[in-house]
């Protein structure tokens, strides 16, 4: 099946550093990925959309500024977030919605990255 | 985007079957239903999807009544392995950028 991979699984940084958080689709050309941040014990909560080419999308309450988001090409997504904090720890996950050339109809997650801001 | 509600948790013993229930009440026309199954520290993996009537693949079969309002995940014969989170999902996969909400999801603990 369609795989979509995350980069780094898990990562620790400093207080005020930048972290950048890579998902690529793997066997198919994703027009649309999705980022979520899941807090322990918590539902997957949707933070933005990322369309290949254009602006991403973001939800309320997330910070575009703080969160960057870059999807430069048909197969990889970024995330960057930026002047991490403490309360910015969490499980990051990326999905991709199947497009032409690939499957469809199937929203596909990435493994997950974790990241603790010391 | 139709909202769902699922029971907070389930338990069972291995080898039983198990029947997940999910609401949507304000599912619209265009929308499948969706299940995932998330383990501790991992992304969701997808288990079916469906639009009407049933669905079945190897590990899972998906009960949708006429009206569509609700809808039951079974899984037969479940393994400690199956102990998870499961989360019931509605959204128009066909529609480019549509993504999909999570609710809360149901805990299912199996035991021996």
């Amino acid at each position: 099946g369609a795989v979509v991979s995350q980069h780094p699984s898990w990562v620790i940084c400093k207080s005020g550093t930048s972290v950048k958080i890579e998902c690529r689709s793997l066997d198919f050309q994703a027009t649309t990925m999705f980022w979520y941040r899941q807090f322990p014990k918590q539902s997957l909560m949707l933070m933005a959309t990322s369309n290949e080419g254009s602006k991403a999308t973001y939800e309320q309450g997330v910070e575009k500024d703080k969160f960057l988001i870059n999807h430069a090409s048909l197969t990889l997504s970024t995330l960057t977030v930026t002047s991490a904090h403490p309360e910015d720890s969490s499980f990051y996950i990326c999905s991709a919605l199947g497009a032409s050339g690939g499957p469809s109809g199937e929203l596909f997650f990435g493994e997950g990255s974790r990241l603790t801001v010391l | 985007l139709a909202k769902t509600t699922q029971p907070i948790s389930m338990d069972s013993y291995e080898g039983q079957e198990v029947n997940i229930t999910c609401s949507h009440n304000n599912i619209a026309t265009n929308d499948y239903i969706t299940w995932y199954q998330q383990f501790p520290s991992q992304g969701p993996r997808f288990i079916i999807q469906g639009y009407k009537t049933k669905v079945t693949n190897e590990v899972a079969s998906l009960f949708i009544p006429a009206d569509r309002k609700s809808s039951t995940l079974s899984l037969p014969r479940v393994s400690l392995s199956d102990t998870a989170v499961y989360y019931c999902l509605v959204g128009d996969m066909d529609q480019a950028g549509t993504a999909l909400i999570f609710g809360k999801g149901t805990i299912l603990s199996v035991s021996s």
